[in-house]
């Protein structure tokens, strides 16, 4: 079964702090995004990549860097939280020029 | 700018029902629509989705709709059901490997 795995759950971390965020995928997927999901906002992209080693920039990526080292594994980092931060974040990959993305379980994320 | 759009933050049916979720585009360039389902704490799931070429597709359910003149597409889920009650993302696909996603519709069936 198609699998996309979020380090964590949960994670409360203080304003400042570097965050990292992980996803791995099992589906041997080209693609891999990370999204943010907010109240009213919907999914908003923050960065995406095609390939190891490749990043593009989404709608919102200030604030973020991501790494993707492995083809499988897709890192959201923050470089020093702020409270806007707080938010739910998703993981998500496809194959390339597939229709249908995988979504990971999420990271509730909240910055004090 | 919002490229896809869901104006109805929420929906409530009666169980039996019909529930129609309605979501509309502005890039006529999109060539594959999506519907997700969300519940609280999860990600989203895929549940059904059409090709720009076609203008209707149905699987058990759900049946989504395209009118691309109106750049307008409608899910509708009958009969509706209590476990349908979820946040349901609009999103639509650039040759599939660009994603835009709706507000979504937080959808109600009462029992």
């Amino acid at each position: 079964d198609v699998k996309v795995t979020q380090s964590s759950r949960y994670l409360v971390k203080r304003t400042g702090e570097k965050v990292f965020l992980e996803c791995v995928q099992d589906m041997d997927h080209e693609n891999m995004f990370w999204y943010r999901q907010d109240p009213g906002l919907g999914l908003r992209l923050i960065y995406f990549s095609y390939d190891v080693k490749m990043k593009e920039k989404g709608d919102i990526p200030e604030g973020y860097s991501v790494s993707r080292e492995k083809k499988e594994r897709f890192s959201l980092i923050l470089e020093s939280a702020s409270t806007n931060q707080t938010s739910m974040y998703l993981c998500a990959s496809s194959l390339w020029g597939s229709e249908k993305l995988f979504f990971g379980s999420g990271t509730q994320l909240s910055v004090l | 700018d919002q490229q896809v759009k869901q104006n109805s933050p929420s929906l409530s049916v009666q169980e039996g029902r019909i529930s129609i979720l309605n979501c509309d585009y502005t890039n006529s360039m999109f060539d594959y629509f999506l519907w997700y389902k969300k519940y609280p704490a999860e990600g989203p799931t895929f549940l059904i989705s059409i090709s720009s070429i076609k203008d209707k597709n149905e699987d058990g359910r759900f049946t989504v709709f395209l009118n691309k003149s109106a750049k307008h597409l409608s899910l509708h889920i009958v009969p509706s059901q209590p476990g349908d009650s979820a946040v349901y993302f609009c999103a639509a696909s650039l040759t599939g490997n660009q994603f835009y996603f709706g507000t979504g519709t937080s959808l109600t069936v009462i029992p």
